[in-house]
């Protein structure tokens, strides 16, 4: 059971370059989330997929786009790659059971540069 | 915006010792308060959770305690081990939510 599987887990770009990140789940979750992490301010929100079919903006979505490609695959994408955008990308997934929530299974990671 | 502010940053304690993690949070429709653990390089998970229709829970060293007239929660670490060091986020979604925010993080260090 492999859970939550990221690729790839290492990235350099050039400034203006584009690059799609993957994400799988394997635990029939509805929901997936794209997260990145900066030192010192926590996990922060770029987009989610509340269910198949679905996509909507979290807290910091500009610079990116996402596809919900099927129930067990979000992707995310970045068309011109800018150094504000060297991060720590984590994809998530969740689920809810009689209306409530459960916590996230997070994938490995993806650790992105752009120079 | 809704936001939750975590304290200390930073929490250095002896081994043996207990620690504490505190969060607020913002938004008082929040039900949902789990915690999480990312050791260095890894990915975070999720070690305890809460609802608001409780006010604690306990998983053998470590316990989660939440006031929602405050609109605070702690985590409590008894008996603090080498292997406890890494950083640990709250966090706080609403009930059948799709956004969960996390605080900024807590880098604890347990000394042998």
């Amino acid at each position: 059971n492999a859970g939550v599987t990221q690729t790839p887990k290492f990235q350099v770009l050039k400034t203006g370059q584009s690059m799609t990140l993957q994400c799988a789940q394997d635990m029939n979750h509805n929901s997936m989330y794209w997260y990145r992490q900066d030192p010192g301010m926590g996990l922060r929100l770029i987009y989610y997929s509340a269910s198949e079919g679905t996509t909507d903006k979290g807290e910091v979505p500009n610079g990116y786009n996402v596809s919900r490609l099927n129930k067990r695959e979000f992707s995310l994408r970045l068309e011109s790659a800018a150094p504000s955008q060297t991060s720590v990308y984590f994809c998530a997934s969740s689920d809810l059971y009689r209306g409530a929530r459960y916590g996230y299974t997070f994938g490995s990671g993806t650790r992105l540069t752009v120079v | 915006g809704e936001n939750v502010e975590q304290h200390p940053s930073t929490l250095s304690v002896q081994e043996g010792d207990s620690a504490v993690i505190k969060c607020t949070y913002s938004d008082s429709a929040s039900n949902y308060f789990p915690w999480y653990k990312q050791e260095l390089g890894k990915r975070p998970q999720l070690i305890i959770d809460i609802r608001s229709n409780v006010g604690e829970k306990k998983d053998q060293r470590i316990a989660v305690t939440l006031n929602k007239t405050a609109k605070h929660f702690s985590l409590h670490i008894t008996e603090t081990q080498p292997e406890d060091s890494a950083v640990y986020f709250c966090a706080a979604s609403r009930a059948g939510g799709f956004k969960t925010i996390f605080g900024a993080g807590t880098r604890l260090f347990v000394k042998a």
